[in-house]
This record gives C-alpha cells, sequence and structure tokens, in this order.
C-alpha cells in the first residue's frame, strides 16, 4: 500500500516568496503531524489534525506559517515571505487512532536564497 | 513537559561490532519511547517502540532497546552492526496525555561503520 507522500521533494525560493508544501497521508489515517528539520537536528512539531480540525498549532514558529487539511486527508503547509531561517526540511507523518506509531513522509526539502 | 537527549551525535564502530545508542528522556506523564533511522534524503522509519508492557523491546533489523524508568534510559543497542547500520538515529518521547501522540525528538545520533 501507498505510504504518506510529499511534494514537491525538493523546492528553492527567494526570500520573501510565498511556498506552499503539500502532504498525501495515508489513506484513512485521521491524525496528521508537521515537523520542521533543522540541518543537523531533529524534527521539532509544528502543529497537529484530527481529521480536519486543528487541534495544535503551538510549534508554528511565526504567523507566517499557515496549515490547513479542510477535507480531512491532503494537508498544505503554507509559508509566507519566506525567510533564509525557514530553510529546512519539513517532514509530514499520518497515524491511525489510536495507534502510537506515526509514518513519515520522505519530506520536502525547502532552501531560501 | 518532555524532552530527549542523546549522548553522543557521532558513533563510529566496526563492522561486527556491538552497538550502542544512547537516549535519556523526561516527561511529566508516562512516556511512550521510540527509535527511528533515517537514510540520506529519506523521511523517518520506524525502528522499534515502548508503549507498555515488556521493557525490552525488539525491533527490525535485529535492533532492541531497554526501557530503564529509574534512569529515564531508553538505550538502543545491535550485538553486530552491519555496513547497512550506518545511517541517523533519533529517540523520540511522546507521552500518554499529550496530544494524540505529538513526538518530541532527541538532535540525532549518526552512526558510522567500519570496514
Amino acid at each position: 500500500g501507498a505510504g504518506v507522500s510529499q511534494s514537491p521533494r525538493y523546492k528553492v525560493a527567494k526570500r520573501g516568496q510565498d511556498v506552499a508544501l503539500r502532504c498525501d497521508p495515508i489513506s484513512g489515517h485521521v491524525s496528521l503531524f508537521w515537523y520542521q528539520q533543522a540541518l543537523g537536528q531533529g524534527p521539532e512539531f509544528l502543529t497537529y489534525f484530527q481529521n480536519e480540525a486543528q487541534l495544535d498549532k503551538s510549534g508554528l514558529p511565526s504567523d507566517r506559517f499557515f496549515a490547513e487539511r479542510p477535507e480531512g486527508s491532503v494537508s498544505t503547509l503554507k509559508i509566507q515571505r519566506t525567510q533564509q531561517e525557514d530553510s529546512a526540511v519539513y517532514l509530514c507523518a499520518s497515524k491511525d487512532s489510536p495507534a502510537y506509531t506515526q509514518y513519515f513522509g520522505p519530506g520536502t526539502r525547502l532552501t531560501v536564497l | 513537559a518532555q524532552s530527549v537527549t542523546q549522548l553522543g551525535s557521532h558513533v563510529s564502530v566496526s563492522e561486527g561490532a556491538l552497538v550502542l545508542l544512547r537516549c535519556n528522556y523526561s516527561s511529566s506523564v508516562p512516556p511512550y519511547l521510540f527509535w527511528y533511522v533515517q537514510y540520506p534524503n529519506q523521511g523517518l522509519q520506524l525502528l522499534l517502540k515502548y508503549t507498555t508492557g515488556a521493557t525490552l523491546v525488539k525491533g527490525i533489523n535485529g535492533f532492541e532497546a531497554e526501557f530503564k524508568k529509574s534512569e529515564t534510559s531508553f538505550h538502543l543497542t545491535k550485538p553486530s552492526a552491519h555496513m547497512s547500520d550506518a545511517a541517523e538515529y533519533f529517540c523520540a518521547v511522546s507521552g500518554l496525555n499529550t496530544n494524540a501522540g505529538k513526538s518530541t525528538f532527541g538532535d540525532g545520533t549518526t552512526l558510522t561503520v567500519k570496514p
């Protein structure tokens, strides 16, 4: 079966541009997480959805970051007016409820010039 | 609040030698603990997890880890390293009462396997 997919795999943006990163979770998975992984560090939590409801966005670093999951399946992470410090790998994970195991996608590597 | 400390950002072993990657955690609620492996340009793959029950857990590729509550540790071991084990390893913790499994990760340990 298909795993979690993310697109694009690589994105280069000029500072100030807006970007949109897509996550396709495993079909039927209720929970969806976004993490940010800076170079040489572990993933850091950004936000969490249960179905279409965004239940936790405490990890979003600024109001330039916005995530949505309007139909409870595909999710989009949008970053407005990108800055160099936004350069990182953005990982998406999904899991079924009430399982403990998160399944990760391959990530999108964002480079802001 | 939760946190994870991985002791040693780089570990180098010879092929066939014991692998020991250290992880200590703190959690204000009973923890769920995970080890993930990440190969270059790939996502995280779950090696093993501890939720409840037996404190020695076995995972894929011959890895195992032991949950020691008194030491707040969850070290990862493998008796005999293989060249294909060279990768980045992450320890993570989530709590029973945290947001449906939101995880806190350590900074990772890069494992190098020498021939």
